[in-house]
C-alpha cells in the first residue's frame, strides 16, 4: 500500500535550518510529484511547492522562495524538504503528499507529519 | 493568490442531521476544488476531488457540488465519526490555497 514516512520531531533555534525527509513506498516513486504543505497550529494548511520524482522539476510557493529548497534521491525513494532562516512563525507541522499519476494538486496520501518547533 | 473563503467557521450538528458547508473563491476555478476532513493530529484526508468525485472509500453521505467560484460539501446524515474539521482546497492555480475550515462540533 501506498505510504510516507516522515523524519521525526524537530526543535530549532531562530536563524537555522531544518531538513525534513519523506520516504516513499507502495509505488513507483518516480512516477509522482510530491508536494509539501505545512500548518500552524489553528491555522489551515498552507501549500509549499512540489517536486517531480522523476525529473526533479520544482515549483515552490513564492511565500517561501528563496527560503525552502526541495530535493528527491531516487535510489532511496526519499523526498526532501529544507526551509532555511527559521523564525518563530515558522513552527509548524510540516507534511509530504502525494496526488493522483496525472500530476492534479489534490492530494490522497498523506505522510504523517513532522512537527517543526523554532524556539530560542 | 486565489482566497478560498467558507462559512460557516463553526458548526453546531447533531447525529442524523443534513450539513452543508459553503466555499467560496475569490475567482473561478472552475472545478478544481478539494476537500479535506481533518481531525487532531492526524493528517487531512481526502474526501471529494473534481467538486464533486467521492474518493474512493469515501462513505456516499458525503457529496461535493458546485463549479466556477461556489461549492458546496453536504453530509447527508452525520455520524459520530464525522465530527471533526473541513476544508476546502482549489488546485486551479499555480500557487494552491486552502479556506480557512469549518469545525463541525456536536450540539
Amino acid at each position: 500500500q501506498v505510504q510516507l514516512l516522515q523524519s521525526g520531531a524537530e526543535v530549532m533555534k531562530p536563524g537555522a535550518s531544518v531538513k525534513v525527509s519523506c520516504k516513499a513506498s507502495g509505488f513507483t516513486f518516480t512516477n509522482y510529484v510530491i508536494h509539501w504543505v505545512r500548518q500552524a497550529p489553528g491555522h489551515r494548511p498552507e501549500w509549499m511547492g512540489w517536486i517531480n520524482a522523476g525529473n526533479d522539476d520544482k515549483k515552490y510557493s513564492q511565500r517561501f522562495q528563496g527560503r525552502v529548497t526541495f530535493t528527491r534521491d531516487t535510489s532511496a525513494r526519499t523526498a526532501y524538504m529544507e526551509l532555511s532562516s527559521l523564525r518563530s512563525e515558522d513552527t509548524a507541522v510540516y507534511f509530504c503528499a502525494r496526488g493522483p499519476y496525472d500530476g492534479s494538486g489534490y492530494w490522497a496520501y498523506w505522510g504523517q507529519g513532522t512537527l517543526v518547533t523554532v524556539s530560542s | 493568490d486565489i482566497q478560498m473563503t467558507q462559512s460557516p467557521s463553526t458548526l453546531s450538528a447533531s447525529v442524523g442531521d443534513r450539513v452543508t458547508i459553503t466555499c467560496r473563491a475569490s475567482q473561478s476555478i472552475s472545478s478544481w476544488l478539494a476537500w479535506y476532513q481533518q481531525k487532531p493530529g492526524n493528517a487531512p484526508k481526502l474526501l471529494i476531488y473534481l467538486a464533486s468525485t467521492l474518493q474512493s472509500g469515501v462513505p456516499s453521505r458525503f457529496s461535493g457540488s458546485g463549479s466556477g467560484t461556489e461549492f458546496t460539501l453536504t453530509i447527508s446524515s452525520l455520524q459520530p465519526d464525522d465530527f471533526a474539521t473541513y476544508y476546502c482546497h482549489q488546485y486551479s492555480s499555480y500557487s494552491l490555497t486552502f479556506g480557512q475550515g469549518t469545525k463541525v462540533e456536536i450540539k
